[in-house]
């Protein structure tokens, strides 16, 4: 499945570090998301893009810095984490006219903070 | 706000049996979506079915089905003839209406449920 593609796939930062995640859909939609999969929580929304332009932000600490600078591509910059936002993030890509609407996944970025 | 509850943390199940996975929610809204995703070992999440709720018909996409009660806000999954590849985490999802050329908008999720298919 290559629909959402996501980079890096596995990353380790310590605390002080700034890095980026990458986000790609193939898929013509114009909608992106990111989620938060930490163990033994349910996913959690954290971020809605549509047409190029944020629409929910889910109470995500300031350290998670999202950008979208087109349909395609979703970015998630991190400065500063903590160990507890080590987790499983996922990318995902809808279309958004009406109607289902089904988001697409990509493979996640699993990120480990030390 | 709205909530997914899953209450089964792990399923077992013989291969080409049939098991069923159970999902709740809770909205006050009346028009939504409802969906099942995949999770496998890859972690990639894969839509497994989905479910409009002003559709009365179950929803069905070859051995997998849902069992959907709106006014009980119950949306099981029921796989049928069970495969060794279908062992993965199950997660129901919610999603609000979205109208017609309207914006976009995040699943609700449940905590999941572990399947394990036994050859």
């Amino acid at each position: 499945e290559t629909g959402v593609t996501q980079t890096p796939r596995h990353l380790v930062m310590g605390m002080t570090n700034k890095k980026s995640l990458k986000c790609e859909q193939h898929l013509g939609h114009n909608a992106m998301y990111w989620y938060k999969q930490s163990a033994k929580k349910p996913l959690e929304l954290m971020f809605v893009y549509s047409l190029e332009e944020r629409v929910e932000n889910n109470s995500v600490p300031s350290r998670f810095s999202p950008e979208c600078p087109n349909s395609s591509h979703l970015f998630l910059h991190l400065h500063t984490l903590q160990p507890e936002d080590s987790a499983l993030y996922l990318c995902a890509s809808s279309s958004r006219l009406g109607g289902f609407g089904t988001q697409y996944f990509g493979p996640g970025t699993r990120l480990l903070v030390l | 706000a709205q909530t997914v509850t899953q209450s089964q943390p792990e399923m077992s199940v013989q291969e080409a049996e049939t098991v069923t996975l159970s999902c709740t929610y809770d909205t006050s809204e009346s028009d939504y979506y409802l969906f099942w995703y995949k999770q496998p070992p890859s972690r990639q999440m894969i839509l497994v079915i989905r479910q409009e709720a002003y559709k009365q018909q179950n929803a069905t996409e070859n051995r997998f089905s849902v069992n959907f009660q709106k006014a009980a806000k119950s949306f099981s999954l029921k796989i049928s003839d069970s495969q060794l590849g279908d062992a993965a985490m199950y997660f129901c999802a919610y999603r609000r209406l979205m109208y017609s050329g309207g914006g976009a908008d995040g699943l609700t999720f449940g905590k999941g449920t572990h399947l394990i298919i036994q050859p």
